[in-house]
C-alpha cells in the first residue's frame, strides 16, 4: 500500500505570493491533518479535514486554508506569503476520525520564501 | 538532509545499551499521547502509543511509560542500534479529533556504534 504523498516536496516562494500545496493520503484514510514544522517553532497543528469538512484549526492566521476532495485528497494554500512561512509542511492521515488512531505523515513540502 | 529542528536537546548512547527520551507534556486532559521518530528528510513516524488508562505499554524493543502524576512520558529502546539515531518527539491528544495533536519540541537521539 502507497504510503501518503504529498507535491511538491520542494518550493522556493518570494513574499507576497500564494502557494498551494497537496497531499494524497494512503488509499482508503479518509482524515488528512495538515501540520507546520520550524526549527523555532517545532510541529504545530494547522487543521483537519475528514469527509471533505473542516473539523479542526489550529492557531494560524487565515491566511492558511485548505481543503479536502471527495477523493480524501487536500490541498492548503497559503496566500500573500511571509518570510516566516518558510518551513516543512506536513500532511498526516488516518483511515478514520476518532481519537486512538494512528497518524501516517507524508515527507512533507520544505516551503522557503525569500 | 533537512534538519528538523536547531538546539534541541541531545541524547548521545553507544550502540548496544538502553536510551530513555523523557518528555513533560502540558495538559492534564490529555488522555491519549504517542511518540514519534523523525530521521533527516522525512516525515514522523509512529512508534508506540498510550491511552491515560495506561501507565506502561510495551513494543518490539521499545516501552512508553506514563505518569499521569507528574505529567510525564519517557520512550525505552533497548539495545540501541545506529539505525535508531533520529529525533523524537511525544505528541498528545486532549480527546476529540486526533487530528489535533501537540507534539513536544524533540530530543534528538545519536548513536554512537
Amino acid at each position: 500500500k502507497a504510503g501518503v504523498t504529498q507535491t511538491p516536496r520542494y518550493l522556493i516562494k518570494t513574499r507576497g505570493q500564494q502557494v498551494t500545496l497537496s497531499c494524497s493520503p494512503i488509499s482508503g484514510h479518509r482524515s488528512v491533518s495538515w501540520y507546520q514544522q520550524t526549527p523555532g517553532q517545532g510541529l504545530q497543528f494547522l487543521f483537519e479535514y475528514f469527509s471533505e469538512t473542516q473539523r479542526n484549526k489550529g492557531n494560524f492566521p487565515g491566511r492558511f486554508s485548505g481543503r479536502q476532495f471527495s477523493n480524501s485528497r487536500s490541498e492548503m494554500n497559503v496566500s500573500t506569503l511571509e518570510l516566516g512561512d518558510s518551513a516543512l509542511y506536513l500532511c498526516a492521515s488516518s483511515w478514520r476520525d476518532t481519537t486512538y488512531n494512528e497518524q501516517f505523515f507524508g515527507p512533507g513540502t520544505r516551503l522557503t520564501v525569500l | 538532509g533537512e534538519s528538523v529542528g536547531l538546539h534541541l536537546p541531545t541524547l548521545s548512547v553507544q550502540e548496544g545499551d538502553n536510551s530513555i527520551i523523557n518528555c513533560a507534556y502540558s495538559n492534564s486532559a490529555s488522555d491519549y499521547f504517542i511518540w514519534y521518530k523523525q530521521e533527516s528528510g522525512k516525515g514522523p513516524q509512529f512508534i508506540i502509543d498510550i491511552r491515560s488508562n495506561m501507565d506502561k505499554r510495551q513494543g518490539q524493543r521499545v516501552t512508553v511509560l506514563l505518569n499521569k502524576t507528574v505529567k510525564h512520558l519517557s520512550l525505552q529502546i533497548a539495545a540501541t542500534q545506529p539505525g535508531d539515531s533520529a529525533v523524537y518527539f511525544c505528541a498528545e491528544n486532549t480527546g476529540g479529533s486526533q487530528g489535533n495533536l501537540i507534539f513536544g519540541k524533540g530530543t534528538k537521539l545519536s548513536v554512537k556504534p
